[in-house]
């Protein structure tokens, strides 16, 4: 079956810790993207990839990174520089990068702090 | 700042009952007005999408209606089951532009 899988499901960061989310999508997708999902606020955009090796910043995108280097993986890296990590993150895919293309969602890692 | 409003944040109704979600925008060069299901747990799936040339689209049980003068569009979920509760998420892109903005979102809940 064609899809995306995000691991783990859950994740928990000490403090002064980095953390890796891990999205994989067998869909042959050009784009791919990460938000994070937060209670009452819908989902905010951090990061986004048109293409391998080329990525861009979303709406949130301080303390985080990312990498491209494969088509099918879009790593997202939270960093300790991110104050208020806490929260359900989401990956997606969508065919091409532009409008009106159906966005494919994982079903999240959801990453608390210990 | 959210682009997309949406309301009520919650609402319950009975089995059979016709929950009503309504969306709202500012920028006119949205194009393209897609809804997103959610279950607990689970990422968003979309249900529904509509263009501002028509005014109506329905599938299934889910109809969207679409007000371009208003800037509002609405889901309307008929003859409701208790397999309808979920998070509910509008969302709109300008045109030749991948970036969707959601609304916050508002849970169903249906009754048997």
């Amino acid at each position: 079956d064609g899809g995306i899988t995000q691991s783990p499901k859950y994740l928990f960061r000490k403090e002064g810790q980095n953390v890796t989310l891990s999205c994989e999508q067998n869909l042959n997708h050009d784009a791919m993207y990460w938000y994070r999902q937060d209670p009452g606020q819908g989902l905010r955009l951090i990061y986004y990839s048109q293409i391998v090796n080329d990525f861009q910043k979303g709406d949130i995108a301080e303390g985080y990174s990312v990498s491209r280097e494969k088509k099918e993986s879009f790593p997202l890296t939270v960093t300790s520089a991110q104050k208020n990590p806490t929260a359900f993150y989401l990956c997606a895919s969508s065919i091409t990068g532009g409008s009106n293309q159906p966005q494919h969602f994982g079903d999240g890692t959801r990453l608390s702090i210990l | 700042q959210q682009q997309v409003k949406q309301s009520p944040q919650s609402l319950i109704v009975q089995k059979g009952g016709i929950p009503i979600i309504n969306c709202a925008y500012e920028n006119t060069a949205f194009d393209y007005f897609p809804w997103y299901q959610q279950f607990p747990g689970k990422g968003p799936a979309l249900l529904i999408a509509i263009r501002p040339d028509v005014s109506e689209k329905k599938e299934g049980r889910f109809t969207i209606s679409f007000n371009k003068s208003a800037k509002q569009f609405s889901l309307h979920i008929m003859d409701s089951q208790p397999g309808d509760s979920a998070t509910y998420f509008c969302a709109a892109s300008p045109d030749n532009d991948y970036k969707l903005s959601f609304g916050a979102g508002t849970t169903v809940t249906v009754r048997a």
